[in-house]
């Protein structure tokens, strides 16, 4: 059973980059048909789909955070990873990472298997 | 862009009885392909987000078939026959078929009476 595990800095500074891995097991990364997504959600509030990456490396990103959105892809450790530059306390949140599964080439269902999950605070 | 609204946004209900939430969105939900793109997830509390229903009425592996999902267009509707208690938690809607996001409702507080 593919299993997902977030990791990273739980505090980075104003301004600073956020940089967060999520690491699959269970399974190959590159095994069937699937994306790659992170998901936020601040303290009370409800959840946000950040972006998604495919295993060639296409990608797809919110509107409001893609200038700031990069992911990217490692498949000899089973990893993928978000960078977000420039963040302010507004990205305070639990961030979690899950995977998106396609269907006869549609992906479009949502995430279907999900990290824990992984606070970040960012500080002034 | 697509709006997601929940209602009711808090709902108390008694262990045993029905639940029902219901998701609107600003826009038909009907894909290019004839299918429709909505989904429902749990969160209870502490946890993370977790899958029940995909494309409207079909449950995921696992889920318990007192939770139902149902609607088309742009109503949708989540019921949970036979509250228990291990149902509290947080109710999410979400839709896929309009691009270039995914796009969540503002969620459901289910709790007990």
């Amino acid at each position: 059973q593919v299993q997902l595990q977030e990791s990273g800095p739980g505090l980075v500074k104003s301004s600073q980059t956020l940089s967060l891995t999520c690491t699959v097991s269970g399974d190959s990364i590159t095994s069937g048909s699937f994306y790659w997504t992170w998901i936020r959600q601040p303290a009370g509030k409800g959840l946000e789909w950040i972006g998604r990456i495919y295993i060639s490396g296409d990608s797809n990103y919110n509107p409001s955070l893609k200038s700031r959105v990069t992911m990217s892809i490692d498949t000899s450790n089973n990893q993928f990873s978000l960078d977000l530059s420039s963040v302010t306390a507004a990205d305070t949140a639990v961030y979690y990472c899950a995977r998106d599964a396609c269907f006869n080439g549609v992906c479009r269902n949502g995430m279907d298997v999900w990290g824990q999950g992984t606070k970040v605070t960012v500080s002034s | 862009d697509v709006v997601m609204t929940q209602s009711p946004l808090s709902l108390p209900v008694t262990l045993g009885q029905t639940a029902s939430i219901s998701c609107r969105s600003s826009q038909s939900l009907v894909y290019s392909d004839g299918n429709t793109y909505l989904n429902w997830y749990q969160q209870r509390p502490g946890q993370s987000p977790r899958r029940l229903i995909h494309q409207v009425s079909n449950r995921d592996p696992g889920v318990p078939d007192r939770f139902s999902g149902s609607g088309s267009g742009t109503d949708f509707t989540l019921r949970i026959y036979g509250v228990e208690a291990e149902d509290v938690g947080l109710y999410y809607c979400m839709q896929g078929t309009h691009w270039p996001q995914y796009t969540f409702g503002q969620g459901t507080k289910l709790e007990i009476k």
